[in-house]
């Protein structure tokens, strides 16, 4: 999985506690990003960093928040989980390539089941 | 908006024989457009980009077209293996390229 780890990878929790997801790359890349997988939705963008402390909103953010502080780490947290957050969340980093392309690189992903 | 569409029922097929993806896409102007495969329990992987002047771009059994007028593009796997068995996942950039916008994807069934 070219270097990502998220973690946890399952993880069950009530409505209305906090949750932080991490992903962990060991590529350098700048790019980082949080999609969430829903049957009929397929991958949708939650939040991307373009550098350290560099953040911004994907297609679905109501409801999370992300951090940056270093190049290597980026934190999703869900500040009050809702039943409607249950979803597979997946890590993505991406670079520019030499031939001006950005290709993205995918963890394993954290299922997560907010009862 | 802008919208991707991939033909959301699986596609089953014989072993040995050609597969045929679809992605069609609206309201996109992209400079290139990738592929991902995504078996169970697992995230996608990258396999192949072709860009809006490349026709078409082959990488062993795989091949892709482009065809920016229809816009849309065909995935083949040639000489299917039940292996190739998978989600497949067609992806377009935003201008800038650093954000890709993700196809529903098709599920793929070889059978032996």
């Amino acid at each position: 999985d070219a270097g990502i780890t998220q973690s946890p990878r399952h993880k069950v929790t009530e409505t209305g506690t906090p949750v932080t997801l991490r992903c962990h790359q060991t590529e350098n890349h700048r790019y980082m990003y949080w999609y969430r997988q829903d049957p009929g939705h397929g991958l949708r963008l939650i939040h991307y960093s373009y550098g350290v402390k560099d953040t911004d909103k994907g297609e679905v953010s109501d409801g999370y928040s992300v951090s940056r502080s270093k190049t290597e780490d980026f934190l999703l947290t869900l500040e009050s989980a809702t039943s409607s957050q249950t979803s597979v969340y997946f890590c993505a980093i991406s670079d520019i390539q030499s031939s001006g392309s950005y290709e993205q690189y995918f963890g394993p992903g954290t299922r997560l089941t907010v009862t | 908006s802008q919208k991707i569409e991939q033909n959301s029922e699986a596609l089953n097929i014989q072993e040995g024989k050609t597969a045929t993806l679809t992605c069609n896409y609206t309201n996109y102007s992209p400079a290139y457009l990738q592929w991902y495969r995504q078996d169970p329990g697992r995230g996608p992987v990258f396999l192949l980009l072709i860009r809006e002047n490349e026709k078409e771009k082959r990488k062993e059994r795989l091949k892709v077209t482009f065809d920016t007028t229809l816009k849309q593009s065909l995935f083949h796997i040639t000489a299917s293996q039940p292996a190739d068995s998978a989600t497949y996942l067609c992806a377009l950039p935003n201008n800038a390229g650093n954000m890709l916008t993700f196809g529903g994807g098709t599920r793929l069934m070889v059978k032996p």
